[in-house]
């Protein structure tokens, strides 16, 4: 019973292509997150979305746009992929107090 | 900004010692403090917080932490080190009036048999 799942987990694909990575937590959170972890590991956050409305948008290209269809998604299409965009993504979520992230378990893409 | 230092890339302990691993931070007010762990090929897994109260803070695997606002640290230990502790550290802050959690860079440790 995973809290935060990501699909897919490994993505490969090429320069030019449009994909999306999808993200769902069963934990009742109102809060979700997508944070990107580049080659050196560093993190950083991407986007938040509060019951589905847009609460961070931290300058991330607007080839990313982040989807919340209900407050138990947040899904995150890229267009036009570039290979600077290889990372892994990582889905993220948080409950009303606000105290604690909960993560995912990433999601690895490689373009080629 | 807040922001999160941890000035170690690797630490290297053996087996059966005790491990510090170090974290400064930077934030106005006061903070929430936590730890993650990160095996490989795996996501973020929460370890501990400080959030206020007692400051030494106990977190799963046996790990704590101890807040001290003077130094503003928040440095992870253990008592006695396992060789499955060999992960990737982060260290992350957030200030009470944002919503953005802010990671350090990371510190790796290798636990020796």
């Amino acid at each position: 019973d995973t809290a935060v799942s990501q699909t897919p987990k490994y993505l490969v694909t090429q320069m030019g292509n449009d994909k999306s990575i999808k993200c769902e937590q069963n934990l009742g959170h109102d809060t979700m997150y997508w944070y990107k972890q580049d080659s050196k590991k560093f993190l950083k956050i991407m986007f938040s979305y509060n019951n589905k409305e847009l609460i961070i948008n931290e300058t991330v290209p607007n080839r990313f746009s982040p989807k919340s269809p209900d407050k138990a998604h947040l899904n995150l299409h890229i267009n036009s992929l570039e290979l600077g965009d290889s990372a892994v993504y990582f889905c993220a979520s948080e409950g009303t107090a606000r105290n604690t992230i909960y993560f995912g378990e990433g999601s690895w893409l490689t373009v080629v | 900004a807040q922001s999160v230092a941890q000035p170690e890339d690797q630490v290297n302990v053996a087996e059966g010692n005790p491990l510090t691993v170090k974290c400064t931070y930077s934030v106005s007010g006061n903070p929430y403090l936590f730890w993650y762990v990160q095996y490989p090929n795996r996501g973020l897994q929460f370890l501990l917080k400080y959030i206020t109260g007692d400051n030494l803070v106990k977190g799963s695997y046996g790990f704590e932490a101890e807040f001290n606002k003077s130094q503003t640290s928040f440095h992870l230990k253990k008592p006695s080190a396992l060789v499955s502790d060999s992960a990737l550290y982060f260290c992350a802050v957030r200030d009470r009036g944002f919503q953005k959690l802010v990671f350090g860079t990371g510190t790796r440790l290798l636990v020796s048999p």
